[in-house]
């Protein structure tokens, strides 16, 4: 069973909504983590977080957003959603430092942007 | 700039038989940690082996094993007595032991089982 936890599991929405995928863990791990991946493919880092009010850009440029206001909760947010944010998202969490577990992943959110 | 390769894209082996998939890495440092991940498909990923760099002794976990070559910066899976659940993506990672630090993955590598 998971001990970080992202809703919706799935979720299809029209071109120019507001979008938030939730991420959340029990895990009191300082850092968390955002990654996109195409299905069978790579993953890019797009944001992370190393503690509360960190915030941080990845490697792959996005236009989505995060907050870190709670220690468990890393909200992804996408003000205006396009097609070409179709991706699955994929949130993690480690402690620190992370070599002892490395990270613990959600299980994604699939979205497609209609 | 730390680098993690996995040269094949796709694998495949038979069911009972024996795979290695490999990884290599670039780095300057010498404390270090590596790790392999499996993403079934339309399932969570999750941690199958890591290996401490410090460590001369390869990790074994049940039918999971690392051929971990330090000097050569290599760091190959080996998955024993093949099921067909281990078909999945297979993700090497890197991270350099310190605080701050993140993993650092390969672009993946697909292993399909054949019955």
């Amino acid at each position: 069973e998971a001990d970080i936890y992202q809703t919706p599991r799935y979720l299809v929405i029209g071109t120019g909504k507001k979008i938030t995928l939730e991420c959340s863990q029990t895990m009191g791990h300082d850092k968390m983590y955002w990654y996109q991946q195409d299905p069978g493919m790579e993953l890019h880092l797009i944001h992370y977080s190393y503690g509360v009010n960190s915030t941080e850009k990845g490697d792959l440029s996005s236009e989505s957003t995060v907050s870190r206001i709670r220690t468990e909760h890393f909200p992804l947010t996408l003000e205006s959603a396009r097609p070409s944010h179709t991706s699955q998202y994929l949130c993690a969490s480690s402690e620190s430092p992370l070599a002892n577990y490395g990270y613990t992943f959600g299980s994604g959110t699939r979205l497609t942007v209609v | 700039a730390q680098t993690v390769t996995q040269s094949q894209p796709e694998m495949s082996v038979q069911e009972a038989e024996t795979v290695t998939l490999s990884c290599t890495y670039d780095t300057s440092e010498s404390d270090y940690y590596l790790f392999w991940y499996k993403q079934p498909p339309s399932r969570q990923m999750i941690l199958v082996i890591r290996q401490e760099a410090y460590k001369q002794q390869n990790a074994t976990e049940n039918r999971f094993s690392v051929n971990f070559q330090k000097a050569a910066k290599s760091f190959s899976l080996k998955i024993s007595d093949s099921q067909l659940g281990d078909a999945a993506m297979y993700f090497c990672a890197f991270e350099n032991g310190g605080s701050q630090g993140n993993l650092i993955f390969g672009k993946g590598t697909k292993l399909s089982v054949k019955p």
